[in-house]
């Protein structure tokens, strides 16, 4: 089944432990990219990648890293999580930018 | 610069209304209009895309690049259509690179 997988689902941690959200989808897409989404303020994007090695920061790219080591997956790293990026955060992929978006179940983030 | 602009958090109507949710963008190049929707508890889908023209679940999009806008419609809206609404906007880079951006959304309201 063509997929976007995120893990964690759910996630509690404390301020200034490391942590990483892995996303991995299997359809071949070049295209992928990570969204917060916070009441009030929508979806805002943190980094995408147009390829493998490609990476470029979105609009909130502060607190966090992406890589893109290879086509399928895309992991979140947040290097040192404060409370301000408490948030519900998707990943999605596609053929390229201008096809349509496919995204995961999301991953529910609480930094204390 | 690219922007998507949803002026509405929040739109709340009757069952059998019609309902428009209104998206401006503001963009250069030859804008690729998507809108995106988020039903409670589910991941995001695409909705339509305008060089479909298409309709999908009654809704339909018309882009007018005098008004720059790409505003979706529905003359009856239905309980099940309450959810939140993203319109996005491709952003070409060259080639097929891009990226996506999104608006900050709508959420619908279909009271009974």
């Amino acid at each position: 089944e063509a997929q976007v997988t995120q893990n964690p689902r759910y996630l509690i941690t404390v301020t200034g432990k490391k942590l990483t959200v892995t996303c991995s989808q299997n359809m071949n897409h070049e295209y992928m990219s990570w969204y917060r989404q916070d009441p009030g303020l929508g979806l805002r994007q943190i980094y995408y990648s147009m390829n493998v090695e490609v990476t470029d920061k979105g609009d909130v790219p502060e607190g966090y890293k992406v890589s893109r080591k290879e086509k399928r997956n895309f992991p979140l790293i947040l290097e040192s999580p404060s409370p301000n990026q408490t948030s519900l955060y998707f990943c999605a992929s596609s053929l390229g930018a201008n096809s349509p978006l496919h995204f995961g179940n999301g991953t529910r983030l609480t930094v204390t | 610069a690219q922007r998507v602009t949803q002026p509405e958090k929040l739109l709340s109507v009757f069952k059998g209304a019609p309902v428009e949710l209104k998206c401006n963008y503001s963009y250069s190049g030859s804008p690729e209009l998507f809108w995106y929707v988020q039903y409670s508890r589910q991941r995001l889908q695409l909705l339509l895309r305008h060089i479909s023209r298409e309709s999908i679940k009654g809704f339909t999009a018309d882009l007018n690049k005098g008004e720059t806008s790409f505003h979706l419609k529905k003359p009856f809206a239905q309980e099940e259509d309450s959810a939140m609404y993203y319109c996005a906007l491709f952003t070409h880079y060259g080639g097929s690179q891009g990226n996506l951006i999104f608006g900050k959304g709508t959420k619908l309201s279909v009271k009974p």
